[in-house]
C-alpha cells in the first residue's frame, strides 16, 4: 500500500539547533500531515499541507511539499528539549481520504 | 473536553480470548478509526468509520471487528486474540466533512497477548 516513508529513522541534535526530517510518498496526493507523538501517548497534528502549496509555516516550524519528486521536509527550528518526540508523515491519496497511510517515523532526540 | 479517551490503558490476553477496546469522543465528530502501532511499522490503519451505521475496512483488518450504532462510541473487538496481535492500538477521530480536518487521537491502548 501507498505509504510515506520518514529518513533519518533517527536524529540527535543539540539543543538550539535546527531538525529536518524528510518524508517519500508513492502515489499523487490531496495533502500531506505531519504528526509528533511523545513516548506513551498518541499522535498530535502539526500541520497540513495541500497538494498546490509548497511551503507553510507554523511557529518554528516549516514544511515543503515537492510533488514532483513525491517527498516533503519538516524543519524544526532553534530546538528545545521538549520537542524530543517521533514525528511522522500521513497522506491520503489514491486510497482515498478515509485511509490516511502513515509511515514508519523519525525519532529525534534533543539533547541539553 | 476529553477528546477521544481509549479504555484499557493496559490488557494481557491468553491465546484465544477475546476482549473489546473501548473508544469514545465528545467532538461530534463522525469519522473514527482504529490503527495498530508496532515497532518499524508505523501505524496501519485497521476499521474506519465515516458515520453511525457505516463501517469499512482498512489495511490490515483480519482478527479484528468493529460496529458503530452511535456517533461517540466505536468499539474494537478481538474474537480470538492470538500472538501476532499483541501491538499498541490507537483510536482517532476527525470531522468527516473535508478532507483536511486532522485526526485526534487517544492515548492508545497497549495489549499483549500470551
Amino acid at each position: 500500500s501507498q505509504q510515506g516513508e520518514e529518513d533519518p529513522q533517527a536524529l540527535s541534535i543539540q539543543e538550539g539547533e535546527n531538525a529536518t526530517m524528510n518524508c517519500s510518498y508513492k502515489t499523487s496526493i490531496n495533502n500531506l500531515q505531519w504528526y509528533r507523538q511523545n513516548s506513551g501517548r498518541g499522535l498530535v497534528h502539526l500541520i497540513l499541507i495541500r497538494s498546490n502549496e509548497r511551503e507553510k509555516h507554523s511557529g518554528r516550524l516549516r514544511v515543503t511539499l515537492d510533488t514532483s519528486k513525491k517527498s516533503s521536509s519538516l524543519l524544526i527550528t532553534a530546538s528545545r528539549a521538549a520537542d524530543t518526540a517521533s514525528y511522522f508523515c500521513a497522506t491520503d491519496g489514491a486510497q482515498g481520504a478515509q485511509k490516511l497511510v502513515f509511515g514508519q517515523g523519525t525519532r529525534l532526540t534533543i539533547n541539553p | 473536553n476529553a477528546g477521544v479517551t481509549q479504555t484499557p490503558k493496559f490488557q494481557v490476553l491468553k491465546t484465544g480470548q477475546s476482549m473489546t477496546l473501548q473508544c469514545a469522543q465528545d467532538m461530534n465528530h463522525e469519522y473514527m478509526s482504529w490503527y495498530r502501532q508496532d515497532p518499524g511499522m508505523g501505524l496501519r490503519l485497521i476499521h474506519y468509520s465515516v458515520g453511525a451505521g457505516i463501517t469499512d475496512q482498512g489495511e490490515v483488518p483480519n482478527g479484528y471487528n468493529v460496529s458503530r450504532s452511535t456517533t461517540e462510541d466505536f468499539p474494537l473487538r478481538l474474537l480470538s486474540a492470538a500472538p501476532s496481535q499483541t501491538s499498541v492500538y490507537f483510536c482517532a477521530s476527525r470531522l468527516s466533512g473535508t478532507v483536511n480536518s486532522p485526526l485526534h487521537f487517544g492515548n492508545g491502548t497497549r495489549l499483549t497477548v500470551t
